[in-house]
């Protein structure tokens, strides 16, 4: 059964840079069929597509963070990294890691719990 | 366009049914996926593809396509089933994904 765990700071300062890592268990990242990807929920508001890392590697972001965004993954750790540059107050939301199935209507079957970051001076 | 929209809130009368729906072009090419998410938890699939319910669903969930609107429909309402459905897919260019706004479903 697979499991997705964010981890990282909760409390950022305008300008810097955030670093998320999600720890993947009970299927390898680089295996066949899936898309790794980062959605965030500001508060009381929908979920926002930020971006994601195919199995192979190559990496798609949502074109209104595309600037700031970068997806990385270490596959000995079986972890994936989110960096967001440039924080802003508009950055504090919840931010879940979640499992993509790479075939037409890429489903995100399994999901963190998410984990919350606040921007603020 | 690229985007997916959806009615802010929904009710239903516990047992009953409702639909609710999701409407974009995208739609057109792409299936929709349907999320539940109730206060303080992650989201969870519930309808993914033309109508498949991932495992440990209620079969009370199920999934619709016409045309550019995708509809889920809760086919005896529990109140368990209280919570925010979003609707998403694709985007237009195939590889990114959009998500609707949201609708939050009221079981009186």
């Amino acid at each position: 059964q697979v499991q997705l765990q964010e981890s990282g700071p909760g409390l950022m300062k305008p300008s810097e840079t955030l670093s998320l890592t999600c720890t993947v268990s009970g299927v390898s990242i680089s295996s066949g069929g899936y898309l790794w990807t980062w959605i965030r929920q500001h508060p009381g508001k929908g979920l926002e597509y930020v971006g994601y890392i195919y199995y192979s590697g190559t990496t798609y972001y949502s074109p209104s963070l595309k600037s700031r965004v970068s997806i990385s993954r270490d596959t000995p750790r079986n972890t994936f990294t989110l960096k967001l540059l440039s924080l802003t107050a508009a950055d504090t939301a919840v931010y879940y890691c979640a499992r993509g199935a790479t075939d037409s209507v890429m489903a995100l079957d399994s999901w963190g719990q998410g984990t919350l970051v606040t921007v603020s001076p | 366009s690229s985007e997916l929209t959806q009615d802010p809130a929904v009710s239903v009368a516990l047992g009953q049914t409702v639909r609710i729906t999701c409407q974009g072009d995208t739609l057109k090419t792409y299936y929709a996926n349907w999320y539940q998410q109730r206060p303080g938890q992650a989201p969870v699939l519930v309808i993914f593809g033309k109508n498949n319910r991932p495992s440990g669903i209620p079969d009370r969930f199920s999934g619709s396509n016409s045309g550019n609107t995708a509809s889920l429909t809760i086919t005896g309402a529990q109140a368990e089933d209280e919570a925010d459905f979003y609707c998403n897919s694709r985007d237009s260019s195939g590889n990114h994904l959009l998500f609707g706004g949201g609708t939050k479903l009221t079981v009186l």
